[in-house]
């Protein structure tokens, strides 16, 4: 399976501000998780989106697909020390269970 | 226990050494996952399984690497002479059923080989 990139690789931001990470594939996915892994942890699932063009959000997160499903995007709004770590796209591949990750990008948010 | 269970939790072995690494998925899930992280990139997949039935395996890295789950449940995933390029995070992760569903990862076993 393809990889999907990552953009930033890492961000750091002040409390209070925005952060945005997106997920890009050259390919039409089918649908696409988001994980988050905090510094020494295992990563968790966030959210699943499968539909072109769909958003959901999850108090301060915001999860869109794209309308090709060739990208993604998580935008946190006013983040907190709580949200650092690193966050990671994945999708599963056609007529397979295996999730594929992306490279993630590496939040880490100064107080 | 309520979360996917690994052990052992570290392991050093001698190159050269054959390892076995066990899987405890969450009572019920019917899917097992292995990916091995490298320190700073997001995990890459190596098998999974669905039941006692190994469904893919296209990420094993070779034919040293091997892995079951004979009754469906517990998963072991054995690294036959062990090499330092195999020293990584070995993380497994169930899911209540094979398709769209999250999986929920474990704390994962370091391993060093020196």
């Amino acid at each position: 399976g393809q990889q999907v990139m990552q953009i930033p690789q890492y961000q750091h931001v002040q409390e209070g501000e925005d952060f945005t990470t997106y997920c890009n594939s050259s390919t039409t996915l089918s649908n696409i998780q988001w994980y988050k892994q905090r510094p020494g942890g295992h990563p968790v699932f966030l959210i699943q989106l499968v539909k072109s063009g769909e958003v959901k959000k999850q108090k301060r997160l915001t999860f869109q697909f794209g309308e090709a499903k060739k990208n993604s995007s998580l935008h946190i709004t006013a983040t907190q020390t709580t949200d650092v770590g690193t966050y990671f796209c994945a999708y599963r591949g056609y007529n397979t269970d295996k999730l594929i990750f992306g490279t993630g990008t590496r939040l880490q948010v100064f107080p | 226990g309520a979360g996917v269970s690994q052990s052992p939790r570290y392991k050093v072995t001698k190159r050269g050494q054959d390892v076995a690494l066990r899987c405890d998925p969450i009572s019920g899930h019917v899917s097992l996952y292995w990916y091995r992280q490298a320190l700073g990139q997001g995990p890459e997949f190596l098998t999974y399984f669905n039941y006692e039935a190994q469904q893919d395996k296209s990420g094993l890295p070779n034919d040293r690497f091997s892995a079951e789950r004979p009754e469906g449940s517990i998963s072991t995933l054995t690294i036959q002479r062990t090499e330092q390029r195999d020293s990584a995070m070995y993380r497994c992760a169930s899911s209540l059923e094979a398709g769209y569903y999250e999986q929920y990862f474990g704390p994962g076993t370091r391993l060093t080989v020196t």
